[in-house]
């Protein structure tokens, strides 16, 4: 079945960018996504990108996508400590049922 | 944007007791609503899948008689976790699917379950 990977931890400075890497297993997934998950709380949807996109750009946010090397990454500019969340990849099974979701990667926004 | 809430945001019961949790979507029709639990510091791990009026499909190794899924309307599914014990404790999270065909899915704010 579709593995979906993230490294786990990530540390920048305010006011820097930040990018969230993520790795698929499975090149007929057709929709990916990024949430974030603050503290306590449920996720929230941040974006998405269908798989015949190569790239997504909604504010501070950019979402890359290279379906040849199955890698998504989300890059937030001028990150804040406001974004200081776990972010979870996420992508639809082939089946266009299920999520499967990578292991978050807990992001720090230091002062 | 969407919004998926869930009642209670907590609860602490006695083991043995059990627990309803209601999952809403309040502005929009849900075609699908996902059941998840999730550990500290873990990813969420997905439960079951409920469509309205039928019945849901669990996951391998989720307890079907344990955690009962019911699926009244397009807006509205509730977890019951029966005869509930410390191991069941946990945050769970519904989560429902616009009824688009866009994938959209929107999660809602989690329930946290202690049992004692």
């Amino acid at each position: 079945g579709e593995d979906v990977e993230q490294s786990l931890f990530l540390s920048v400075r305010e006011g820097d960018s930040s990018v969230i890497n993520c790795t698929y297993t499975d090149s007929s997934s057709t929709y990916l996504y990024w949430y974030k998950q603050e503290p306590g709380a449920g996720l929230q949807l941040l974006t998405y990108i269908f798989s015949n996109m190569d790239m997504k750009q909604d504010q501070r946010l950019t979402v890359l996508l290279n379906k040849k090397d199955k890698h998504l990454s989300l890059r937030i500019a001028d990150t804040q400590t406001g974004d200081s969340a776990i972010y979870f990849c996420a992508v639809l099974d082939n089946y266009g049922q299920n999520f499967v979701f990578g292991p978050g990667t807990r992001l720090s926004v230091l002062p | 944007g969407a919004v998926v809430s869930q009642h209670p945001s907590w609860v602490i019961c006695k083991s043995g007791t059990s627990v309803k949790i209601e999952c809403r979507s309040l502005d929009f029709q849900a075609t699908t609503m996902f059941w998840y639990r999730q550990f500290p510091k873990q990813s969420l791990m997905l439960m079951a899948t409920s469509n309205e009026g039928s019945k849901a499909t669990y996951e391998q190794g989720v307890e079907k008689d344990k955690f009962l899924i019911n699926h009244a309307s397009l807006t509205l599914s509730t977890l019951t976790v029966t005869s509930a014990h410390p191991e069941d404790s946990s945050f769970y999270i519904c989560s429902a699917r616009v009824r688009s065909g866009t994938y959209e899915q929107y999660f809602g704010p989690g329930t946290r379950l202690t049992v004692t």
